[in-house]
């Protein structure tokens, strides 16, 4: 079962603009969220996290939100440039899980 | 520090022959999780070996099984395969003292069974 959405499987936005990308989960008893970064022939890399506690979780360009009310998080990327151009998965642990449940990932292509 | 290494990166295999693929963690990391990546789908996750035990276990048949060895590398193995096996097998390792340790992945190994 997915547990963890990611409805739109593609985005393209122009440089220098915003990118949201969107996750949805169904499980309540989640309470860490990720995003990774994927680029072809690489294993995803570490993004962003965001704990149940917060709502909001910013690194430089990053910006996660969380809204636990409606179980859903987003990630959004100012300014988008080029080499943001890759998959993005969202994805969703219980702190005391010990398996991490992934969406199907995003691809984001960012035009210069 | 070096990163997760995994071995091959590449596979080719005919249908009911049986496949190992191997993952190295990062230096220190006792816990190494299994996922299978396939267009749509995303990552599944297969299941993590912790200390040489499987501390979790994914919804997939038992075809597919793993283990951890004492430096804390772990095979994954795949039997009687079939079509619908061929995707990217990608492991991480973390801490996993907590649910919450980042996970760090490997490049993957791209299994293709004709």
């Amino acid at each position: 079962d997915q547990q963890v959405k990611q409805n739109s499987p593609s985005l393209s936005v122009q440089e220098g603009r915003i990118s949201i990308l969107n996750c949805d989960y169904t499980n309540s008893m989640f309470d860490y969220f990720l995003w990774y970064k994927k680029y072809p022939a690489e294993g995803p890399t570490f993004l962003i996290s965001i704990s149940s506690i917060k709502d909001k979780n910013e690194d430089g360009r990053f910006t996660v939100f969380l809204n636990k009310s409606a179980k859903h998080l987003s990630l959004h990327i100012v300014p988008s440039q080029p080499g943001d151009s890759a998959v993005y998965f969202c994805a969703a642990s219980g702190a005391n899980n010990n398996d991490m449940r992934f969406g199907a990932g995003t691809r984001l292509t960012v035009k210069p | 520090k070096a990163g997760v290494t995994q071995t091959p990166r590449y596979l080719i295999k005919t249908r009911g022959q049986q496949v190992t693929l191997s993952c190295s963690p990062i230096s220190g990391h006792r816990s190494v999780s299994w996922y299978q990546q396939t267009p749509g789908q995303g990552l599944q996750f297969l299941f993590e070996y912790f200390s040489e035990t499987q501390r979790n276990k994914g919804n997939f048949p038992g075809r597919f099984s793993g283990r951890q060895f004492s430096n804390s590398r772990s095979e994954m193995n795949v039997s009687t395969l079939e079509l619908g096996d061929s995707a990217l097998y990608l492991c991480a390792s973390s801490l996993r003292v907590t649910g919450t340790d980042t996970q760090y992945f490997g490049p993957g190994t791209r299994l293709t069974v004709l």
